[in-house]
């Protein structure tokens, strides 16, 4: 089915210890993304890549690193967890700009189902 | 700064009643969504809108692209629309998404 995987769904760490959330679109979308969500403070964009070998920060990149080296998977690593990296998170993609797309598939926006995360 | 303004914060309606939420934004934008979440569960689109007005079933989403304004219709609600509703938006220069905070509904039986 197409769509956004993400893994795990839930996962407890102690702090200083690093993981990987997978995430991984077979629809071919070059724009795939990372948030967290936070009681009371929306989804906050973490990294984001236009495309294999392209990525960039967004609004809350510390603590985080990702690669982007095939259009499919974009990985999200924690590299030493600490207790504020405690929430929600979720991976999305889109098509990234129009390139001769037209209609709403253009701007479709599809998530993962999430990962909770929780850093004792 | 906030591209995207929601408002209610919360909302809570008695089954049955029409409810409404608006979205506010401050960017120029080629797409407007109204996403779904139910507690503990994952974000669902409902609508993605450029222009116009959409309906599906007892959900109508509505955009007037010169005010920056949109709102979410819902007529005849039941429990199983308690929900958080948020708005997004593409940003037609940098094809960034911005999401609003959320609106919590509870429909009451």
């Amino acid at each position: 089915n197409a769509g956004v995987t993400q893994t795990p769904k839930f996962q407890v760490l102690k702090t200083g210890q690093s993981m990987t959330l997978q995430c991984a679109q077979d629809m071919n979308h070059e724009y795939m993304s990372w948030y967290r969500q936070d009681p009371g403070m929306g989804l906050r964009l973490i990294h984001y890549s236009v495309g294999a070998g392209i990525t960039d920060q967004g609004e809350v990149p510390n603590g985080y690193n990702v690669s982007r080296s095939t259009t499919e998977d974009f990985p999200l690593r924690l590299l030493s967890a600490a207790p504020s990296q405690t929430s929600v998170y979720f991976c999305a993609s889109s098509y990234w700009g129009v390139r001769g797309r037209t209609g709403d598939g253009a701007n479709v926006l599809t998530f993962g189902a999430g990962s909770r995360l929780t850093v004792l | 700064k906030n591209e995207v303004e929601q408002s209610p914060q919360n909302l809570t309606a008695q089954e049955g009643e029409f409810i409404t939420i608006n979205c506010s934004y401050s960017v120029g934008i080629s797409a407007l969504h109204w996403l779904q979440q139910h507690p503990g569960g994952g974000i669902v689109s409902l609508f993605m809108l450029s222009s116009g007005k959409k309906k599906h079933g007892r959900l109508i989403a509505t955009i007037n692209i010169q005010e920056k304004h949109s709102s979410l219709h819902i007529t005849a609600s039941h429990p199983r629309d308690s929900a958080v509703y948020i708005c997004a938006v593409r940003s037609n220069t940098g094809n960034q998404f911005y999401f609003g905070t959320g609106t919590s509904l509870t429909v009451i039986p």
